[in-house]
């Protein structure tokens, strides 16, 4: 059975800074992974979605990783900003074309 | 439309009622999901469709959960008897199509948030 890990479960960081929040999954047999953010009060956003057969995506400040073979992705954001503040969910494809989501990291930007 | 809408946002219900909840996917979207994100907890798959059939509907929590979809545009999940472990915001999602490469993004509405006393 697929389980989806996310760490840190929350990371507040200064305004600026580049981070990185990880997700790891245990069966490797995945169609794709994607990365979502949730704002409070709205839906879910999808960010970057990774191919099984890509390593990497980009988008502005956002790159997102994939290992399949390790069961890791990686979500790095460059220069962050107050309005980054959200939890960002891990989710993976697998059988039946379902998301399988890690619980999230919720993330706080400070000023 | 433009994207992805859900009625009503919020419900609130009494135990044993049953209540409906609509969604309206993306104009030209043949899949369509549906999630729960019960409080404190991570997101739960409950249903999918491709067209107007559900091949996987392994994520309903019990018999008191239905889900339709009619002219493979708006789908409605509904309810019955709702118990208060039922409270929880509901997500529906679409993408172009689950197409065999579970490849398409999956775009999601704001959720219905359902509360039952």
């Amino acid at each position: 059975k697929q389980e989806v890990t996310q760490i840190p479960a929350a990371l507040s960081v200064p305004e600026g800074e580049n981070l990185v929040l990880n997700c790891s999954f245990t069966d490797s047999a995945i169609y794709n992974l994607q990365w979502f953010r949730q704002d409070p009060g709205k839906g879910l956003t999808s960010l970057l979605l990774i191919q099984s057969s890509q390593r990497e995506q980009t988008s502005g400040r956002l790159n997102a990783s994939l290992d399949k073979s390790s069961g890791r992705s990686t979500l790095y954001i460059a220069a962050s900003q107050p309005g980054d503040s959200a939890t960002y969910l891990c989710a993976v494809v697998g059988r039946n074309y379902q998301l399988i989501w890690g619980a999230g990291t919720k993330l706080i930007i400070k000023p | 439309g433009a994207g992805v809408s859900q009625s009503p946002s919020n419900k609130v219900t009494e135990k044993g009622k049953d209540v409906e909840l609509r969604c309206d996917p993306i104009s030209g979207h043949t899949a369509l999901y549906w999630y729960r994100q019960s409080l404190g907890q991570g997101l739960e798959f409950l249903i999918y469709f491709q067209g107007n059939s559900a091949p996987d509907k392994s994520g309903l929590p019990s018999d008191r959960f239905s889900a339709e979809r009619t002219g493979g545009s708006v789908s409605t999940l509904t309810i019955q008897r709702t118990q208060q472990e039922d409270s929880a915001v509901y997500l529906c999602a679409s993408s172009l199509a689950a197409s065999g490469r579970g490849q398409e993004t999956q775009y999601f509405g704001p959720g219905t948030r359902l509360l039952v006393l």
